[in-house]
């Protein structure tokens, strides 16, 4: 299968200052990615689709200020969480769909993000 | 936007028991996929499988797109197969259920 590579595995970081999280699409092209937040033995919620190239659209609820999403290339998104803040300690994933809008999605490894 | 229900949510087995899991989901859909998550978070893809039938060694999964429904098969269960399973569907982004929480007893 595809392979989506994230990046850091796990970022402990001070409240109030700004994590970046990378995700890659190691073996094909991804013109749309998507992040998902994790919440202990909760499900996973989508919060924004990445376009390359134009803004992320984000889902409802999401703060766009808080979760900036820059896709600047066909195999690279990333995800900032500005000043962060303790509650925004969660597991953050990334997939990308290889092989078009209907294709098979696959996840990255997760980032475990921990705000003191 | 498309409700996605699992059931059921824990799922207690001995080593070498059988046992399904459900998917219903609201809408059509165009992709249907089956994961399972692992005690580190990673999500390992099981299935793609928007309509039919798959199999893949101890596992296989129908899905049955008229009727808006999915079912995972997990045959002579192993300790290895506990985890978390979840079903995710969409037309484009694709949305999650709640997980069926599996442990397999030695």
């Amino acid at each position: 299968g595809a392979v989506v590579s994230q990046h850091p595995s796990w970022v402990i970081c001070k409240s109030g200052t700004s994590v970046k999280i990378e995700c890659r699409s190691l073996d094909f092209q991804a013109t749309t990615m998507f992040w998902y937040r994790q919440f202990p033995k909760q499900s996973l919620m989508l919060m924004a689709t990445s376009n390359e190239g134009s803004k992320a659209t984000y889902e409802q609820g999401v703060e766009k200020d808080k979760f900036l999403i820059n896709h600047a290339s066909l195999t690279l998104s990333t995800l900032t969480v500005t000043s962060a803040h303790p509650e925004d300690s969660s597991f953050y994933i990334c997939s990308a769909k290889a092989g078009g809008a209907n294709g098979e999605l696959f996840f990255g490894e997760g980032s475990r993000l921990t705000v003191l | 936007g498309i409700q996605v229900e699992q059931s059921p949510p824990d799922l207690i087995l001995q080593e070498g028991a059988n046992s399904t899991l459900r998917c219903n989901f609201s809408d059509s859909v165009n992709n249907l996929q089956w994961f399972h998550q692992n005690p580190w978070g990673q999500l390992i893809n099981l299935f793609y499988i928007p309509s039919g039938t798959k199999q893949n060694g101890r596992l296989s999964a129908t899905t049955v797109a008229t009727e808006r429904y999915s079912l995972l098969y997990i045959s002579s269960s192993q300790t290895t197969d506990s985890g978390v399973y979840f079903c995710a569907v969409g037309r484009g982004d694709m949305r999650f259920g709640a997980g069926t929480r599996l442990t397999v007893k030695p």
